[in-house]
């Protein structure tokens, strides 16, 4: 089985523009989750979506936003960059509701000028 | 924040020797993880253990899980240079919330 793609692998934006990231989860998963990871604050959790709908929340502004759509691709959108929001973005899969484990991305790596 | 605290932040050692980073959460988990970042790229499960359980042994990895004091901690034995990653702890709630500490670094020296 392919793993977690997650597309692009790195991104240069500048601020005030928006960006969207893309992640193929494990054929038959159909959580995905989304991460943010920085030196200094470690992973965050920011949304996660199962069929079709978002489960889960973090605490992020509203200038964050995911789908997912019936194939359970997942897609979060990030608008008005701020340079802050330079982060490695993780998207996770999971098989079925409450299964355990957490199969990860390579990650999208966002650099925000 | 019920995040999981990864303690120490980093730990440098030798080949050969053993390396033991410790976890600690806020309130009553369904289960605790262990996963492994190698340089910038995605999180890698390595053991999980329920909060039933006391230890668990996977290979070189043993896991040990202290409910009354909110604790976990991982040892991983015989280290090898290729263990050298970040790792973190993640406290499972209510089955599917999961909150990831900051990781600890490991360096393992040839």
């Amino acid at each position: 089985k392919a793993g977690v793609t997650q597309t692009p692998r790195y991104l240069i934006k500048t601020r005030g523009q928006q960006v969207t990231l893309s992640c193929s989860p494990i054929s038959g998963h159909r959580s995905v989750s989304w991460y943010q990871q920085t030196p200094g604050q470690g992973l965050q959790f920011l949304f996660e979506y199962f069929s079709e709908t978002q489960r889960n929340k973090g605490n992020f502004p509203g200038r964050f936003s995911g789908r997912q759509f019936s194939n359970s691709r997942s897609e979060m959108n990030v608008s008005t960059l701020e340079l802050g929001d330079s982060a490695l973005y993780l998207c996770a899969s999971r098989h079925i509701e409450f299964q355990e484990t957490q199969y990860f991305g390579p990650g999208t790596r966002l650099l925000v000028l | 924040s019920q995040q999981g605290e990864e303690d120490p932040q980093a730990l440098s050692i030798q080949e050969g020797e053993n390396a033991t980073m410790n976890c600690s959460y806020k309130t009553s988990i369904n289960n605790l993880q262990w996963y492994r970042q190698n340089s910038g790229r995605g999180l890698v499960h390595l053991i999980l253990i329920r909060s039933n359980e006391r230890e668990k042994h996977s290979g070189r990895l043993r896991v040990t899980l202290d409910t009354s004091k909110k604790s976990s901690s991982l040892l991983i034995t015989a280290s090898r240079a290729a263990d050298t990653a970040s790792y973190f702890c993640a406290a499972i709630y209510n089955f599917n919330k999961f909150y990831f500490g900051s990781g600890t670094k490991l360096n393992v020296k040839p």
